[in-house]
């Protein structure tokens, strides 16, 4: 069950756009449409920003958007905002698993 | 609003055993897949283990295959893990997830705030 792969870390000063990739292989990213992600603020519990790749869930600002090509999914944030600094983690279902798994997290930081 | 509760955390000694428990309410129980992920402070996110709406299908991580049992009982709206032969490795907050769907693995909506396992001697 490898993880997928995030970069550590990202930035970004406020207004601006960042985009956070996440690798996975072709029994993962690239066969399903169940890649979501979360964000994390320290102390707090994980929270669901974009789902089946691009959906986003009521209440989630439209600054967040996902998207996919081949193995690697994507998270973009738009017009950063310092609350958006925070620690997010993408996930897919797996073929090999029938479960899924998570990416190691990335932290991003609003300069 | 979806509530999840998680208890049962606590010290416990290498090779003990510990049972989590996550109360849930707010929902249809059993109308909906859960799971348990962890997090050691200040790392990422693991999935620990799964279990569909009926408890029938589930799925457990590598790291706890065969030492952790993941159970529900949806006529309590319950859900609870089993840890067996603890190892100071399995020192985590413990979080309870509410999936979407109803079989498996869709996308995680709700989370508990998480109860913490210290397993040291």
């Amino acid at each position: 069950q490898s993880a997928l792969t995030q970069p550590p870390s990202a930035s970004g000063s406020p207004g601006q756009s960042v985009t956070i990739p996440c690798t996975g292989t072709g029994r993962d990213i690239g066969a399903f449409i169940y890649v979501s992600w979360y964000q994390q603020h320290p102390g707090k519990a994980p929270k669901l920003v974009v789902y089946e790749v691009n959906k986003r869930p009521s209440g989630v600002p439209d600054r967040f958007s996902g998207s996919k090509s081949g193995n690697t999914a994507s998270l973009t944030v738009s017009g950063l905002q310092p609350e958006d600094e925070a620690d997010y983690y993408c996930s897919s279902f797996s073929g090999i698993t029938n479960w899924g798994v998570f990416g190691g997290g990335t932290k991003l930081t609003v300069l | 609003e979806v509530r999840l509760v998680e208890s049962g955390g606590g010290v416990v000694a290498p090779g003990r055993s510990l049972r989590l428990s996550c109360a849930a309410s707010g929902f249809t129980f059993d109308d909906y897949a859960m799971h348990w992920v962890r997090q050691v402070p200040g790392k990422g996110l693991e999935w620990v283990s799964g279990a569909n709406w009926n408890g029938g299908s589930t799925g457990y991580a590598d790291s706890v295959r065969g030492r952790f049992t993941i159970s529900r009982d949806n006529t309590k709206n319950f859900l609870y893990l089993e840890m067996n032969s603890l190892r100071a490795d399995d020192t985590a907050l413990y979080f309870c997830a509410k999936d979407s769907g109803s079989s498996g693995w869709y996308h995680f909506d709700s989370w508990g705030q998480g109860t913490l396992v210290t397993v040291s001697s």
